[in-house]
């Protein structure tokens, strides 16, 4: 079964700090993998897309790295702000049906001023 | 438009009623999504639209649930006799296919989503 899992569920850090957030697929076999926001109450904003053919993409603060061997995608996002507290979703695509994101449950940053 | 909207925003009927729930992707996109999320669950892929061809519905989860997508535009989620079990929020999301070059190719795009509350 192809599963996708985010660690931690929840990460509450200060003003600044530079983090990691990680998620983990099953099946290495992947069209490509999304990372995405979602503030409460609202629907979910694309951050990243990385193809299966790359290593990583990178957006303003915002890093993600894909190692498909190992099964793991990891959102680096540097000098964290207030305006970063939201939940982080991963999606992978396995292709076939391109609609058919799985989705991780996601993290639930809170960054402290 | 420039966003996906989708209608209502909030619906709250009782058990044994059907609804719709409305999508108007981004002028454009010819790939069309139904997710659903459920209170402290991730997202579950309903629906899948890709031009004409047809539809990826191997994410209902009963026959009571159907959708459609008209002149390859606006879609309707149709959920008939409605349980308790469908309270959620229903998100709907469009993107463009292309080559894995072109700038936002396959990025989908999400609506603000329509929550449902059956009681």
């Amino acid at each position: 079964k192809q599963e996708v899992t985010q660690i931690p569920a929840a990460l509450s850090v200060p003003e600044g700090e530079n983090l990691v957030l990680n998620c983990s697929f099953t099946d290495s076999a992947i069209y490509n993998l999304q990372w995405f926001r979602q503030d409460p109450g609202k629907g979910l904003t694309s951050l990243l897309l990385i193809q299966s053919s790359q290593r990583e993409q990178t957006s303003g603060r915002l890093n993600a790295s894909l190692d498909k061997s190992s099964g793991r995608s990891t959102l680096y996002i540097a000098a964290s702000q207030p305006g970063d507290s939201a939940t982080y979703l991963c999606a992978v695509n396995y292709g076939g049906s391109q609609g058919n994101l799985i989705f991780g449950k996601g993290t639930k940053l809170s960054v402290k001023p | 438009g420039a966003g996906v909207s989708q209608s209502p925003s909030n619906k709250v009927t009782e058990k044994g009623k059907d609804v719709e729930l409305r999508c108007d992707p981004i002028s454009g996109h010819t790939a069309l999504y139904w997710y659903r999320q459920s209170l402290g669950q991730g997202l579950e892929f309903l629906i899948y639209f890709q031009g004409n061809s047809a539809p990826d519905k191997s994410g209902l989860p009963s026959d009571r649930f159907s959708a459609e997508r008209t002149g390859g535009s606006v879609s309707t989620l149709t959920i008939q006799r409605t349980q308790q079990e469908d309270s959620a929020v229903y998100l709907c999301a469009s993107s463009f296919r292309g080559t894995s070059g072109r700038i936002g190719a396959n990025v989908l795009t999400f609506g603000a989503g329509s929550r449902l509350t059956v009681l």
